[in-house]
């Protein structure tokens, strides 16, 4: 069973801070990693992916993979009160179908 | 990306009763996807759908419950049959795009009384 484990939280951060968000994955053959932003009442959105071990930098958004330890996260810099989300993990392995995680909802607080 | 409409947005429906959701993509695309989130809840696959084959569904939903067709390469139904109160869920379609990315729809949300 692949599992893809994230704190559902919430994660609150003050506005301007670095925003953490973290996820770990028990399925060792996964090869493509995302990040999907879901705003309360609509549809997630993708906004990282990555496949490679080490960071991937896109703006203020920076994710992290470590395949040995299973992690992966994302880093949010200068968070802003729009960035307030739940922000999804998800796993591919080749099947075209990504498992996803519960997701982590952040509150950036003015 | 893809540019994907679902039919309806929202609705309230009886028990015993169904209900069919259209799922519209501005491109052709091989592989749809349907999922059902329900509150503070994950993402939960019901089944993928290929044009020209059966629909292939996930451990814990059945054809006779959610049927789907995909008449063509741009369109896709979910049907959810005689509901209850524990269909009620926000039902998304999506589809594949580059390297297991996923492009999503803007949801159904569903209200069995």
């Amino acid at each position: 069973q692949k599992e893809v484990e994230q704190n559902s939280g919430p994660l609150s951060v003050p506005e301007g801070a670095i925003a953490s968000l973290n996820c770990t994955y028990s399925d060792r053959g996964s090869q493509s990693f995302f990040w999907y932003r879901q705003y309360s009442g609509k549809s997630p959105e993708l906004i990282m992916f990555i496949y490679s071990n080490g960071d991937k930098e896109d703006g203020r958004f920076t994710a992290q993979l470590n395949k040995a330890s299973q992690y992966v996260s994302l880093l949010i810099r200068d968070s802003q009160p729009s960035d307030s989300a739940t922000y999804l993990c998800a796993t591919g392995g080749g099947s075209y179908i990504p498992t996803f995680g519960r997701g982590t909802s952040l509150i950036v607080h003015p | 990306s893809a540019v994907i409409s679902q039919k309806p947005s929202r609705d309230i429906c009886q028990r015993g009763t169904s209900l069919t959701i259209q799922c519209q993509v501005d491109s052709q695309v091989t592989m749809m996807f349907w999922y059902r989130q329900q509150p503070g809840q994950s993402l939960t696959l019901i089944a993928t759908a290929n044009q020209g084959s059966e629909a292939t569904y996930e451990s814990g939903f059945v054809i006779d419950k959610f049927p789907i067709s995909r008449p063509n390469l741009t369109f896709s139904t979910l049907t959810v049959s005689n509901m209850s109160p524990e269909d009620s869920s926000i039902y998304l379609c999506s589809v594949d795009g580059r390297e297991e990315t996923q492009y999503f729809g803007p949801g159904t949300r569903l209200l069995v009384l």
